[in-house]
């Protein structure tokens, strides 16, 4: 079964500095990968996602992530964090779970805390 | 925009009593999910439901059970609510194939059980 894990419980950056989040997976297979967003009060929304292809993936509000075969990684980075980043961020991997159910699994979340 | 929409944000229940949890989509989305987040353990995966009257079990079922009567609705309920259902409860919707998983999130429901 497939699993993830998120290193940081809880990262602090200034506002300016450039911000990494960890994602290590587990999977047999070549997975999916996903990044999401949580704002306060806020559902989840997807970052940015990696399917296939180029292993460096852009997604939305300036966020990137690579994936590394060989590290079982799929890192979160941002070149210059805003205060609006302070949120909680999610990996996800999706992997086919019997049958034809797709199933995303996700990690616990790192908590972002933007110091001004 | 896909909008994913939770009839409640605050829900406070007593011991034992018969709680419904609506979730409703406008985008004809096949998928609906219902996912409860606890600090430190993430988001895990209770029901989904692939079309109208199907549902399969996530990871955690136990004391919970879904309705889809329609397809833009998705209602979980808890039967008889215990205080260990106290929990943030989120509701998702996709659409089929590989785009399961790319899910569209409500606000979510903070329910709380005394």
């Amino acid at each position: 079964a497939q699993s993830v894990t998120q290193p940081d419980i809880h990262i602090t950056v200034s506002e300016g500095a450039s911000l990494e989040l960890r994602c290590n997976y587990s999977y047999g297979a070549t997975p999916y990968l996903f990044w999401y967003v949580q704002s306060p009060g806020q559902g989840l929304q997807l970052l940015l996602k990696y399917f296939s292809g180029d292993t460096l993936v852009q997604g939305i509000k300036g966020f990137e992530a690579e994936f590394k075969r060989s590290q079982s990684s799929f890192n979160l980075r941002k070149p210059s964090v805003h205060w609006s980043d302070a949120a909680e961020y999610f990996c996800a991997v999706g992997a086919k779970s019997g049958g034809s159910n797709y199933k995303l699994t996700f990690g616990k979340g790192t908590l972002l805390t933007v110091n001004p | 925009d896909v909008k994913v929409t939770q009839s409640s944000r605050y829900l406070v229940k007593r011991t034992g009593e018969k709680v419904f949890l609506e979730c409703v989509q406008d985008m004809d989305h096949e998928n609906m999910f219902w996912y409860r987040q606890d600090p430190g353990l993430g988001l895990r995966l209770i029901y989904f439901s692939y079309d109208v009257k199907m549902k399969e079990k996530g990871d955690i079922p136990e004391g919970y059970s879904v309705s889809r009567e329609k397809k833009e609705r998705f209602s979980l309920i808890l039967e008889s609510a215990s205080t260990n259902q106290t929990s943030m409860y989120l509701c998702a919707s996709s659409t089929l194939g590989i785009a399961t998983y790319e899910q569209y999130f409500g606000p979510g429901t903070r329910l709380t059980v005394t």
